[in-house]
């Protein structure tokens, strides 16, 4: 049968600036969020996790924003460079129990 | 974070043949996962692997098309049975509660079905 692939939203940005990846969750009751990156071939990779307790978490060059009130979570990139580009997923659970996957975004940085 | 084998890393298989995928883990983990990542696509959870029990399915899943076992805490097996062109996917193993509950990949099986 035929294979219809969806093409993923892509976000492009100058090496050097700040980008910022929107996700969406559905369930309220999720209390943990992790955002992945993706290279091509490669299974996800773990980048930075958010509780629900929390509202904002700092890692190495990269910030999560999470509000639960309009369930949205954001991943920010500090000073974007040519081996951040991949694709990004953010994921949710609830009381991890199983982990649900967003769509995902394309990060193509220019150089 | 745990070290995850995942075999074969990528295969070609024939139409209604069965291909089955190993996940191995360097430590015990409280769970594992698969997913299914069809081509240009996002992540899809197959099942959880439940050691010394039966699997628990997603909806659209089922267990004579995606048998799974979990011998153990360190290694599960996903077999995709009566294989279709439209199993043409990623399928990807995950670990979770290792040792801080975060969840980590394997590197995943490329499956091509002709």
């Amino acid at each position: 049968g035929e294979s219809v692939g969806l093409h993923l939203p892509t976000l492009s940005v100058q090496e050097g600036d700040n980008s910022i990846i929107n996700c969406a969750y559905s369930n309220s009751a999720s209390d943990y969020f992790i955002w992945y990156k993706q290279e091509s071939g490669k299974g996800p990779q773990f980048i930075i996790d958010i509780r629900s307790n929390m509202d904002k978490r700092q890692g190495q060059r990269v910030t999560v924003l999470l509000n639960k009130t309009v369930k949205h979570l954001s991943l920010q990139i500090a000073a974007t460079q040519p081996g951040d580009s991949a694709v990004y997923f953010c994921a949710d659970s609830y009381n991890f129990n199983k982990f649900y996957f967003g769509s995902g975004t394309k990060l193509n940085v220019k150089p | 974070s745990a070290v995850i084998s995942q075999k074969p890393s990528r295969d070609i298989c024939q139409r209604g043949t069965s291909l089955t995928i190993q996940c191995q883990v360097d430590s015990q983990v409280t769970m594992m996962f698969w997913y299914r990542q069809q081509p240009g696509q996002s992540l899809t959870l197959i099942a959880t692997a439940n050691q010394g029990s039966e699997a628990t399915y997603e909806s659209g899943f089922v267990i004579d098309k995606f048998p799974i076992s979990r011998p153990n805490l360190t290694f599960s097996t996903l077999t995709v049975s009566n294989m279709s062109p439209e199993d043409s996917s990623i399928y990807l193993c995950s670990v979770g509660g290792v040792p801080d509950e975060k969840l980590f990949f394997g590197s995943g099986t490329q499956l091509s079905v002709l």
